[in-house]
């Protein structure tokens, strides 16, 4: 069974500062994908990485998709209210058709 | 474009009652077809998923089953609710690269 741990669990923070949300498995993942989830409404996808290495950037933030594609990370600069919401990252293994989802960063950027 | 519809929106049930939730998808055709249950705003448990009409694999055994009897329509059922049935159940669809679309969500809370 592929794990995805995601951390930390919460985290609270200023406005205007920086963080780093992690992901990581011992898993090989042919692709990683990050969501964000607002109260009541389902995820939205943010960006999904391939290739080992990979950083791909998305205004404010920031996606790495680990050499060994088991780890990934998000940084966000200048964090903003509206930043605020859990995010989820999910890895495609072993089937086609299933992702494995971590359990998620309750992220709340206080004004 | 493609949307996704859930519906209902929220739904109070006793236990021991009937559940029918739907989804449907317009603006694809044949699109892999998933639902997950997300408990406590945390991470997501994949219930079921299809990738054609009448076909149907089961993730978890538990007490719901799911049906697909249209290509672009969902299901999912239970014959007697039980109170751990609550919680966010949310219909997905795959895009190209197995990223997932996600509905809006259907809350259920069983008494």
């Amino acid at each position: 069974t592929q794990l995805l741990e995601q951390s930390p669990q919460f985290l609270s923070i200023q406005e205007g500062e920086n963080l780093t949300v992690y992901c990581n498995s011992s898993s090989v993942f042919s692709s990683l994908q990050w969501y964000r989830q607002e109260p009541g409404e389902g995820p939205v996808l943010l960006v999904t990485v391939v290739t080992g290495g990979e950083v791909k950037k998305l205004k404010r933030l920031t996606f790495q998709f680990g050499d060994a594609r088991k780890d990934s990370s998000l940084h966000i600069t200048a964090a903003q209210p509206g930043d605020t919401g859990l995010y989820l990252c999910a890895g495609l293994g072993g089937s086609n058709y299933k992702l494995t989802f971590g359990k998620g960063t309750l992220l709340t950027v206080n004004p | 474009s493609q949307t996704i519809h859930q519906w209902p929106a929220t739904l109070v049930q006793p236990v021991g009652s009937p559940l029918s939730l739907e989804c449907t998808v317009e603006g694809t055709s044949n699109p892999n077809l998933y639902w997950y249950r997300q408990a406590a705003g945390r991470g997501l448990q994949l219930l079921f998923y299809s990738v054609g009409i009448g076909q149907i694999s089961s993730e978890v055994p538990q007490n719901l089953s799911a049906s697909r009897p249209q290509d672009r329509q969902f299901i999912l059922s239970s014959k007697k609710l039980l109170l751990s049935d609550s919680g966010f159940y949310l219909c997905a669809w795959t895009g190209t690269y197995n990223e997932q679309f996600f509905g809006p969500g259907t809350r259920l809370t069983v008494l």
